[in-house]
């Protein structure tokens, strides 16, 4: 069964700090690892996205890494800030297949 | 560009109502949406895909008679919440995809609240 795992399920870190989210998937083969921002009550926004055969893609403070041997992926936040509280969520596209299959998310709360 | 809309952005409605929220592609023709519900503290579930044009795909759990898709044009897509129940409450977000100029990348709409009171 496809599925996508985040870890941890919330963090809470103060403002300025970094911070690595996980992201554990059994999608297999995919085309594409998406990372997500949901602030609250909001959609989701793209935050990154690489192919099965990119080991790393930045935005600003916001770096992924994939390593497709171990099925595994990150989401490191630099400096973090206030308004990086929010929801991040890890999408994996099967190949062949138009779907997304969400993470559970990350809850993360950066404090002043 | 590849903005997406939703409206209301929140509603509030009686059970045993019906509601109906509307998902538009402002600066893109979407020949695929799709739509999600998602509750408190958990990942988006997808409901359904719809083409432009043709009948929506739902997936399996989901009552295709209680959540009625329409996808008329290739901007505007709706759903409409049937005969409404305190369960529905949730929030209910649209994604539009371009096929063949933006390939699989999905764009997400703000999302719409839905209480059912």
């Amino acid at each position: 069964k496809n599925q996508v795992e985040q870890s941890p399920q919330s963090l809470i870190i103060l403002e300025g700090k970094n911070c690595t989210l996980q992201c554990n998937y059994t999608v297999s083969p995919f085309s594409n690892l998406r990372w997500y921002k949901q602030d609250t009550g909001r959609g989701p926004v793209s935050l990154t996205i690489m192919t099965f055969s990119e080991n790393t893609k930045s935005n600003g403070r916001y770096t992924a890494t994939l390593d497709a041997d171990t099925k595994q992926s990150s989401l490191h936040i630099t400096a973090s800030q206030l308004s990086d509280s929010a929801s991040y969520i890890c999408v994996v596209s099967p190949s062949g297949t138009y779907k997304y299959i969400f993470g559970t998310g990350t809850r993360l709360k950066v404090l002043a | 560009g590849a903005v997406v809309s939703q409206h209301p952005s929140w509603v509030i409605c009686k059970s045993g109502t019906s509601v109906k929220i509307e998902c538009r592609s402002l600066d893109f023709q979407a020949t695929t949406m799709f739509w999600y519900r998602q509750f408190p503290k958990q990942s988006l579930m997808l409901m359904a895909t719809s083409n432009e044009g043709s009948k929506a795909t739902y997936e399996q759990g989901v009552e295709k008679d209680k959540f009625l898709i329409n996808h008329a044009s290739l901007t505007l897509s709706t759903l409409t919440v049937t005969s409404a129940h305190p369960e529905d409450s949730s929030f209910y977000i649209c994604s539009a995809r371009d096929l063949p100029t933006g390939g699989s990348e999905q764009y997400f709409g703000p999302g719409t609240r839905l209480t059912v009171t």
